[in-house]
């Protein structure tokens, strides 16, 4: 069974600063893909970014962008210029390659940013 | 992305009692998924629901208790029964939308008293 960990429960970042968050995961599987969930206090989970394993380019969203390390099994997310409304839960999530799968989610870091 | 309502938002109820959770999208999909979030905690999957078809459930959580339903392919609903406090969660619908991406409904806060 796969696993995702967060080793950081909480995080602080100051306005403008940048910040990464650290993921790290475990499969037998080679071709998955994963991803980083904000669940700011209003609770809805909102798609922050995505990653096929199968892809060497780390992806990039706008401030947001992760640090793929297939080998090393780690999945890092990095925030610039960070903003009050990145104030939020990240979740790190392990999806396998086929179809309709559920994911497997981290326990989160909560990060705050200071004004 | 597939736009996913949820009700209700939330609902406070007496132990021994159920509670009816929907969940509505606005397009069809093949599978949904519901999970439950205990306070300060991870998402963790209830069971997978797949019209036509009984849901298949996690270790740990069965049909008895988390009754579900998947009449079309666009709502589902998930039975919280013979509720105690320890149900007290936030309970939370998603669907794949091609290829891979997972999205999820606003969730429905439970407090069981």
């Amino acid at each position: 069974a796969q696993t995702v960990t967060q080793s950081q429960p909480e995080m602080s970042v100051q306005e403008a600063e940048t910040v990464t968050l650290s993921c790290t995961y475990d499969t037998s599987e080679s071709d998955y893909y994963l991803f980083w969930y904000k669940q700011p206090p209003s609770r809805q989970m909102i798609l922050v970014i995505r990653q096929e394993a199968y892809k060497q380019q780390n992806a990039t969203e706008n401030r947001f962008s992760v640090n793929f390390q297939k080998a090393a099994k780690s999945f890092s997310l990095k925030i610039s210029d960070s903003q009050l409304g990145d104030a939020a839960m990240y979740f790190c999530a392990y999806r396998s390659y086929a179809g309709n799968t559920p994911l497997v989610f981290g326990k989160g870091t909560r990060l705050s940013v200071i004004a | 992305s597939a736009v996913i309502s949820q009700k209700p938002s939330r609902d406070i109820c007496q132990r021994g009692t159920s509670l009816t959770i929907q969940c509505q999208v606005d397009s069809q999909v093949t599978m949904m998924f519901w999970y439950r979030q205990q306070p300060g905690q991870s998402l963790t999957l209830i069971a997978t629901a797949n019209q036509g078809s009984e849901a298949t459930y996690e270790s740990g959580f069965v049909i008895d208790k988390f009754p579900i339903s998947r009449p079309n392919l666009t709502f589902s609903t998930l039975t919280v029964s013979n509720m105690s406090p320890e149900d007290s969660s936030i309970y939370l619908c998603s669907v794949e939308e091609g290829p891979y991406e997972q999205y999820f409904g606003p969730g429905t806060r439970l407090t069981v008293t």
